[in-house]
Order: structure tokens, then C-alpha cells, then sequence
């Protein structure tokens, strides 16, 4: 059975850093991967979605990464605001079911 | 604008008692839904898929007859959480598919249940 994990929890940074969320999953035959952000009160944004051939994808200041084999993504933010405060969760798609991480809470300190 | 719309966003019940939730497709036609629960510090689960017309297909472990699922119309699902217990509060979230599959979909703004 696939599994999600993403590492850290949760992680606190300073406004304008550069920060890197991780995700890896232990059956690389995927369809897919994408990166989503959970805010309270509302429903799943996707971010970024990269298909199993592609190994990047970019969307104004995020950057995802795809290593199929190893199973292993990485959503890069640059240049963090606050408004990116949010938890962020990564899925891969299998056969008929979406696999979803546990997420990363991300809190940007102004 | 929302493409999915969800509501309520937040319920409490008391226990014992049944909480319906509706998940309305707004800009499309959706023969398929899928219906999620995620409870806290774990990760979103499929519980079950919506079809129009026919019977929903329930995940491993999920109970159908307390996780009644209801797809009446191409716009709407509901599913109803009936005797409700404090171990089902949780954040139930559906999402409709942009194609025909499970991957590229649109989601609720989620419904939070907590049963006291």
C-alpha cells in the first residue's frame, strides 16, 4: 500500500526566506504528484501538479521536483511571505486513489 | 469563483443524532464525486465515491450504512453521517474530478464535525 510522509511537520520561518517542504512515498508507480495548500475554513488549492515523466514544475515562486525512482518530491518557496502560512500537503496518484501526506503546517513570521 | 461548494462548513451534534453534508459541483456536470475524511495529525482518506444514479463505492473499512451517500443529480452529492459518535468528528471534504478520473480535481472548502 502507498505511503505519504512529509517531513517536517511543521516549520516557522522568518518573512523572505527560502524554504523547502518535503515528500516522499514508497510506491513510485504513480501517475502523478501534486502539491496542495490547506487553509482553515476552505477547501484544497492545488498548487502544482507534475506528471510522472516530468521532474519539475514551476508556478510563479514555487518550485516542485519529481525523482520518481526515489520516491521523493520537494515543493520549493522562495522568498516567503505570510500569506503562504497554510498547510501544505503533497498526494500521489495511484491506480483509482489519491494517497495524501500528512502535511507540513507552514507559519511565515513577519 | 468556487467551483465546489460545500456545506456546512462546520457542524456540532449532538450524539446519536445524523449530519447530512452537501457537496454541490457548481460550473459542471459531475457523475463522480469523491468524498474524503481526515482526521487530525493523519492524512485526507478516500472514504467513498459518489455515483449518479447508482450505488457509491465504499474504501476498505468505511462503513456504508453509517456513511450514507446520496448522488440525486449530476450537481449534487450528500452524505450523511448517521447515529453520530464522537470518534466520526473529523474534517469530511468531497472533490469533484476536472476529467474522468481521480486526479485533477476541484475540492470543497471542507466540513468540520465535532459530535458531542
Amino acid at each position: 500500500k502507498q505511503e505519504v510522509t512529509q517531513i517536517p511537520a511543521a516549520l516557522s520561518v522568518p518573512e523572505g526566506e527560502n524554504l523547502v517542504l518535503n515528500c516522499s512515498f514508497t510506491d513510485s508507480a504513480i501517475y502523478n504528484l501534486q502539491w496542495f495548500r490547506q487553509d482553515p475554513g476552505k477547501g484544497l488549492t492545488s498548487l502544482l501538479l507534475i506528471q510522472s515523466s516530468q521532474r519539475e514544475q514551476t508556478s510563479g515562486r514555487l518550485n516542485a521536483s519529481l525523482d520518481k525512482s526515489s520516491g521523493r518530491s520537494t515543493l520549493y518557496i522562495a522568498a516567503s511571505q505570510p500569506g503562504d502560512s497554510a498547510t501544505y500537503l503533497c498526494a500521489v496518484t495511484g491506480a483509482n486513489n489519491l494517497f495524501f501526506g500528512t502535511g507540513t503546517r507552514l507559519t511565515v513570521i513577519p | 469563483g468556487a467551483v465546489v461548494s460545500q456545506h456546512p462548513s462546520w457542524v456540532i451534534c449532538k450524539s446519536g443524532t445524523s449530519v447530512k453534508i452537501e457537496c454541490r459541483s457548481l460550473d459542471f456536470q459531475a457523475t463522480t464525486m469523491f468524498w474524503y475524511r481526515q482526521f487530525p495529525k493523519q492524512s485526507l482518506m478516500l472514504m467513498a465515491t459518489s455515483n449518479e444514479g447508482s450505488k457509491a463505492t465504499y474504501e476498505q473499512g468505511v462503513e456504508k450504512d453509517k456513511f450514507l451517500i446520496n448522488h440525486a443529480s449530476l450537481t449534487l452529492s450528500t452524505l450523511t453521517v448517521t447515529s453520530a459518535h464522537p470518534e466520526d468528528s473529523s474534517f469530511y471534504i468531497c472533490s469533484v474530478p476536472k476529467g474522468g478520473g481521480i486526479t485533477e480535481a476541484f475540492f470543497g472548502q471542507g466540513t468540520r464535525l465535532t459530535v458531542v
